[in-house]
């Protein structure tokens, strides 16, 4: 299957300071990206979704100014935490698609382990 | 709105054996897509098996089927054979239309197979 690539998969960062979760899609174009979040134990809640070029489609509950996600090419979008507090330790998964070819399932990065100290 | 439910937090069969994790959903699209997924310790996601609805016929992937029961929204994993290799988190997960594409998960079913 396709290979999407999730960067860095693990990071521990200082409680006021953003972090940045890279998700790249390596051998298809990723018209699509969806972030979840999942807590430990827990299922995959979806936060947003992105279609390349266009602004990031936030679920219920999901504060888009701390959650700053850009998909500004077929092949990298990135999620930003701002101003990270410990509440927001977690791990976080992206998948992408490619909405234009037939019967194609999305795909899983490895996931990114936030911690917040 | 779509929800998912797996009422079987944690599941256990010896190696060799068959298991079945139940899913069930609640929908009122006619049309939909199912799928399993396995999380193993990696935590990366993988797709087990695939099933759309307007499609009666269970879908199978070598050791892997479903019994889809579209009236009673009932989607259960069949695993025959179990291997060691199948010790994971299993998410059932459903897909109101393939154009949109995210996926509502349930909460999971903790399998572990035992030597």
């Amino acid at each position: 299957g396709a290979v999407v690539s999730q960067h860095p998969s693990r990071v521990i960062c200082k409680s006021g300071t953003s972090v940045k979760i890279e998700c790249r899609s390596l051998d298809f174009q990723a018209t699509t990206m969806f972030w979840y979040r999942q807590f430990p134990k827990q299922s995959l809640m979806l936060m947003a979704t992105s279609n390349e070029g266009s602004k990031a489609t936030y679920e219920q509950g999901v504060e888009k100014d701390k959650f700053l996600i850009n998909h500004a090419s077929l092949t990298l979008s990135t999620l930003t935490v701002t101003s990270a507090h410990p509440e927001d330790s977690s791990f976080y998964i992206c998948s992408a698609r490619d909405l234009g070819a037939l019967n194609t399932e999305a795909f899983f990065g490895q996931g990114t382990r936030l911690t917040v100290v | 709105a779509q929800t998912v439910t797996q009422s079987q937090p944690e599941m256990s069969v010896q190696e060799a054996e068959t298991v079945t994790l139940s899913c069930t959903y609640d929908t009122s699209e006619s049309n939909y897509y199912l799928f399993w997924y396995k999380q193993p310790p990696s935590r990366q996601m993988i797709l087990v098996i695939r099933q759309e609805a307007y499609k009666q016929q269970n879908a199978t992937e070598n050791r892997f089927s479903v019994n889809f029961q579209k009236a009673a929204k009932s989607f259960s994993l069949k695993i025959s054979d179990s291997q060691l290799g199948d010790t994971a988190m299993y998410f059932c997960a459903f897909m109101k239309q393939w154009s949109q594409g995210n996926l509502i998960f349930g909460k999971g079913t903790k399998l572990s197979v035992k030597p």
